[in-house]
């Protein structure tokens, strides 16, 4: 199972580009990488996912290097909407065993 | 898209009492789903990995006894808190993996026992 690793919190303002790393330096090579979005006293959100480069949505990019041992969430022109806990899950296909959660960033945008 | 469908969202229950949770999923089938429950300010803690049509594998410090996970088919989960007390009150979240492996997760029940 590849652990991962984020910062805690991050603050940052509106308008502003977040940024937020993971460290998952066991990933396998089957392993896809996804971020999700809570909001409290609901349930996560799929944000992103990618394997390997770039990956671009409506709603965010997602950075992954070469090695695969870190990624990059990256949020533009945060809102006070986009307060919220952020978790990178690192999960391989075919994968029928545990989902194991890192602790998550709880970003939040101050006005 | 795929939808999960949890409820109740909220229960209120006296110490002592058993409460069900169920979980739907409304437009795929899955054979493989995951139960996790979630303090205030804490991440999801991975209470059970549950196979369709076999038994639940709990993680360490979970009582099987105490919650039970039937996945008797590939469209509903249920999670039963039997005799809960006020520690087990915690938010309980579903989460099914449906098509090309993706996740979807249900909107939790926050539990609260008295």
């Amino acid at each position: 199972l590849a652990k991962t690793t984020q910062p805690i919190s991050m603050d940052s303002y509106e308008g502003q580009e977040v940024n937020i790393t993971c460290s998952h330096n066991n990933i396998a090579t089957n392993d896809y990488i996804t971020w999700y979005q809570q909001f409290p006293s609901q349930g996560p959100r799929f944000i992103i996912q990618g394997y390997k480069t770039k990956v671009t949505n409506e709603v965010a990019s997602l950075f992954i290097p070469a090695d695969r041992k870190s990624s990059t969430l990256s949020l533009p022109r945060v809102s006070l909407s986009d307060t919220a806990v952020y978790y990178c899950l690192v999960d391989g296909s075919g994968n029928t065993g545990k989902l194991i959660f890192g602790q998550g960033t709880t970003l939040q945008v101050k006005p | 898209g795929a939808v999960v469908s949890q409820h109740p969202s909220w229960v209120i229950c006296k110490s002592g009492t058993s409460v069900k949770i169920e979980c739907r999923s409304l437009d795929f089938q899955a054979t493989t789903m995951f139960w996790y429950r979630q303090f205030p300010k804490q991440s999801l803690m991975l209470m059970a990995t549950s196979n369709e049509g076999s038994k639940a594998t709990y993680e360490q410090g979970v009582e099987k006894d105490k919650f039970l996970i039937n996945h008797a088919s590939l469209t509903l989960s249920t999670l039963t808190v039997t005799s809960a007390h006020p520690e087990d009150s915690s938010f309980y979240i579903c989460t099914y993996r449906g098509p090309n492996e993706k996740l979807f997760f249900g909107s939790g029940t926050q539990l609260s026992v008295l």
